[in-house]
């Protein structure tokens, strides 16, 4: 049973570039969330994504975008890259329930660098 | 605002001692709270989780205490072992809300 992947697992990009990421789900998950962690600090949620439509949002800037396919993987989009974008970014799969969800499972993260 | 946040950034304790990491929450809201451990490189690992209907859970050499009263929960390691040096961060939630809420973290240090 594979757990949640991410890819790539590095990348570099300059500023005012655009990036994206991706993120397969564990198996029988359906609910995808995103999460930027900078050095030192804990994971910030960015929004989360059910039913191929994102049901909330933290505090981004709209530069941040994202996607689920219908396969209930996802991408998250970066537009006009900053150098404070620079950070892990985070995946975590769980299972939406009436009333709640499942615990999130995380994946291992893709290293995002902006020159 | 809502937030998480942890007493002591840092833990130092010796292999075979038992480890207390300490969290505190401010939205009275949150029901539901969870431990990971993050180790260097990696994603953050589910420890344990606890709802607010309960006040401790355990698992295996994990116990985790939830005081309502006064917004805290701490996360128990027996017999702390190198292998558990770590980052642990704890984070909570709330039903019907979809965002999960992490707090700084707290370095652990097993000294062999």
């Amino acid at each position: 049973d594979a757990g949640v992947t991410q890819s790539p697992t590095h990348l570099i990009k300059t500023r005012g570039q655009q990036v994206t990421l991706r993120c397969s789900p564990k198996s029988g998950h359906d609910t995808v969330s995103w999460y930027q962690q900078a050095l030192g600090q804990g994971p910030q949620f960015i929004f989360q994504y059910y039913e191929e439509e994102e049901r909330q949002r933290g505090n981004f800037p709209d530069r941040f975008s994202g996607h689920q396919f219908p396969n209930y993987s996802s991408e998250l989009n970066v537009n006009a890259l900053l150098l404070g974008d620079s950070a892990l970014y985070l995946c975590a799969s769980s299972l939406s329930l009436a009333g709640g969800q499942e615990t999130q499972y995380f994946g291992p993260g893709t290293r995002l660098l902006v020159l | 605002g809502e937030s998480v946040g942890l007493h002591l950034p840092t833990l130092s304790v010796q292999e075979g001692d038992n480890s207390i990491i300490n969290c505190a929450y401010s939205n009275s809201a949150s029901d539901y709270f969870i431990w990971y451990k993050q180790e260097s490189g990696k994603g953050p690992q589910f420890i344990i989780d606890i709802r607010s209907n309960m006040d401790k859970r355990q698992g295996q050499r994990v116990t985790v205490l939830l005081n309502k009263t006064v917004k805290h929960l701490s996360l128990q390691i027996a017999a702390t072992q190198p292998g558990d040096s770590a980052v642990y961060f704890c984070a909570e939630s709330y039903t019907g809300g979809f965002k999960t809420i992490f707090g700084a973290g707290t370095r652990l240090f097993v000294k062999a």
